[in-house]
């Protein structure tokens, strides 16, 4: 079993819609889940932090977390084109270690 | 941009050489941790420094060593390299004292092993 799981996608929605970004994670006991946004030939850029179960917003995005489930999610409101990326949810599970998923393809379609 | 700096951005190398990756942390962070990205597949830790000692790492093999400096700036070393190797290396800087936080990615190394 993989430490942390998302669906590859791709992903399309039209601009202005809701992306939806799903994540699920193994260790019961993480307390830190991380999602980032990687442009194509890019690194990945951290978009948003979450440490507390429920929701968590910051401009156009909206972490949510459910501990009970193991499982994190990323909302994209208004999505733009310019939103169109590959998101990586990453956990820090035992071991003050990282894992990060594979990645969601994401592709706004204007 | 994070402030964090790789060198070099791309790099050529055949089976069994070895290379080294360098990376400065953004200023005031002290922790420097590597990772390893192949194509299509997300960031894999390779290991982590804090106060020039390793404190954490991956299941990656013992010819994968890495430094850091006084500076807070770090190496990661590859011996014997295998077609496998080729990936995205990336650095990442945090600033809170070893403990896995918030990571900032410089922009990569691209190794390829022919």
């Amino acid at each position: 079993q993989k430490e942390v799981e998302q669906n590859s996608g791709p992903l399309s929605v039209p601009e202005g819609a809701i992306a939806s970004l799903n994540c699920t994670y193994s260790d019961r006991v993480s307390q830190s889940f991380f999602w980032y946004r990687q442009y194509s030939g890019k690194s990945p850029e951290l978009i948003m932090s979450i440490y507390s179960n429920g929701d968590k917003e910051d401009g156009r995005f909206t972490a949510q977390l459910n501990k009970a489930s193991q499982y994190v999610s990323l909302l994209i409101r208004d999505s733009q084109p310019s939103d169109s990326a590959t998101y990586l949810c990453a956990v820090i599970q035992t071991g003050n270690q990282f894992y990060f998923g594979t990645g969601t393809s994401l592709t706004v379609i204007p | 941009e994070t402030g964090v700096t790789q060198s070099p951005t791309h790099l050529i190398k055949t089976r069994g050489q070895q290379v080294t990756l360098r990376c400065s942390s953004q200023s005031g962070h002290n922790t420097v941790s590597w990772y390893q990205q192949a194509l299509g597949q997300g960031p894999q830790f390779i290991f982590q420094y804090y106060r020039e000692e390793e404190n954490g790492r991956g299941n990656f093999p013992p010819r994968f060593s890495g430094l850091q400096f006084p500076n807070y700036s770090s190496e990661l070393n590859v011996n014997a390299l295998e077609l496998d190797d080729s990936a995205l290396y990336l650095c990442a800087s945090s600033p809170n004292g070893g403990r896995a936080e918030k990571l900032f990615f410089g922009s990569g190394t691209q190794l390829s092993v022919l």
